[in-house]
């Protein structure tokens, strides 16, 4: 079964600062990934996802992640956050072929003034 | 656009009493689930159905179990609701293995 880990519980950051949420699976076989994002008391929204081809996958509102299979990570960055980039990110793979997602624990980015 | 609509934002309910969580969605998807979300947990899958009147268990289904009798409504039912199923409930639906689109949201509070 695939599992997934987000390092980082709790990412701090000021306004216009870069911002990189970190995300590690296991699995031992070929999988497709997801980030989504949860603004204050609403679902989850697609920000973006790896499927196949280019290892850069660019989201909505400015967020690119890289897949790499070597170390089995997908990583979320964004060059410049703003204040409205405060809210809770999940990392969530998800086997070919299967309908299911395993998420990881989410990370909550509060971005200050 | 995809909407996936749950009946309550907010929901109180006593130890003991049986629960429904009512889940709509407009896209004609064939797959639909039911998460719970608990702060450090992320979001456990309850249950999915992947067509009508099918259901399979996800990862955490004690305690629960699920009705899909059109292909638009999925809902969630707790027969003797307990403390420890207090939660934030969040539905999805989604064609094929492709994204999921969630609810808002139902947050459950048993007393």
């Amino acid at each position: 079964a695939q599992s997934v880990t987000q390092l980082d519980s709790q990412v701090p950051v000021f306004e216009e600062a870069p911002v990189e949420l970190r995300c590690n699976y296991s699995s031992s076989v070929s999988v497709y990934l997801f980030w989504y994002v949860q603004y204050p008391n609403q679902g989850l929204q697609l920000l973006l996802k790896y499927l196949s081809g280019s290892t850069l996958v660019k989201g909505i509102n400015g967020f690119e992640a890289e897949f790499n299979k070597s170390q089995t990570s997908f990583h979320l960055r964004k060059p410049s956050v703003h204040i409205s980039d405060t809210a809770e990110y999940f990392c969530a793979v998800s086997l070919l072929n299967d309908y299911k997602l395993s998420f990881g624990a989410g990370t909550t980015v509060t971005v200050r003034a | 656009d995809v909407k996936v609509t749950q009946s309550s934002r907010y929901l109180v309910k006593r130890t003991g009493e049986k629960v429904f969580l009512e889940c709509v969605q407009d896209m004609d998807h064939e797959n639909m689930f039911w998460y719970r979300q608990d702060p450090g947990l992320g979001l456990r899958l309850i249950y999915f159905s992947y067509d009508v009147k099918m259901k399979e268990k996800g990862d955490i289904p004690e305690g629960y179990s699920v009705s899909r009798e059109k292909k638009e409504r999925f809902s969630l039912i707790l027969e003797s609701a307990s403390t420890n199923q207090t939660s934030m409930y969040l539905c999805a639906s989604s064609f094929s293995t492709d994204t999921q689109y969630f609810g808002p949201g139902t947050r459950l509070t048993v007393l």
